[in-house]
């Protein structure tokens, strides 16, 4: 089936220390969207790529990176993860000519000690 | 500038019928969109809305009005596992159109 994929599910880091989050797809979308959610609170775009172009959120932190090295795949790199990091990173996936709406996976739950 | 806004927290019996109510302000408008979210899960969509009116989905309705901003997501037949968070989210149709704007969510708990 064809699906949006996120490694791992759980990930616990400590302060400080440089974390990446994965995703994967398998439905050929062109625009891959990291997003973060704390609790009770809506999704909040990270950034996003439409294809090779990257578009940054004018409030995404300088200590949150991305890399879409191809089509399929899309990474979220947190350099120096702060207590207040700590969050579900939620990777979504869209075909632009479609109009359809996102596609979500699994969710990464991110714990900083 | 941009706003979307639906209630915090909702509760209704298992059996009965629910609304939620989703009102919107954008500039342009491209879509209204309902996903369902489980508690530490992923969103998953649940319906879609460009076009005023409404759209039936088995237990799942969702009605429009661009002129109004406001759309409603109507579930019939409550089941406990309808228990979740209520996302609406409107994409616009400016530049950057495929993107979403998403509300905080309803929280639904359905009681026995």
């Amino acid at each position: 089936d064809a699906m949006v994929i996120q490694n791992p599910r759980y990930q616990v880091t400590q302060f400080g220390k440089p974390v990446t989050l994965s995703c994967s797809q398998t439905l050929n979308h062109n625009v891959m969207y990291w997003y973060q959610q704390k609790s009770s609170q809506a999704p909040k775009l990270l950034f996003h790529y439409y294809d090779k172009d990257f578009n940054n959120e004018a409030d995404t932190p300088d200590n949150f990176q991305s890399r879409r090295p191809n089509t399929s795949f899309c990474f979220l790199d947190i350099r120096s993860p702060g207590l207040g990091d700590a969050a579900m990173y939620l990777c979504a996936t869209s075909r632009v000519e479609t109009g359809g709406g996102q596609f979500f996976g699994p969710g990464t739950r991110l714990t900083v000690l | 500038g941009q706003n979307i806004d639906q209630p915090t927290e909702m509760t209704a019996t298992e059996g009965a019928i629910v609304q939620i109510n989703c009102t919107y302000q954008t500039s342009g408008f491209n879509g209204l969109f309902w996903y369902q979210q489980h508690a530490g899960e992923a969103p998953t969509f649940l319906s879609y809305n460009v076009l005023d009116g409404l759209e039936e989905k088995g237990r799942f309705s969702s009605f429009l009005s661009r002129s109004k901003g406001y759309s409603y997501l109507l579930l019939k037949e409550l089941q406990m596992k309808d228990s979740a968070s209520y996302l609406c989210a409107f994409r616009d149709s400016g530049a950057g159109s495929y993107q979403l704007t998403f509300g905080k969510g309803t929280k639904l708990s359905v009681i026995p």
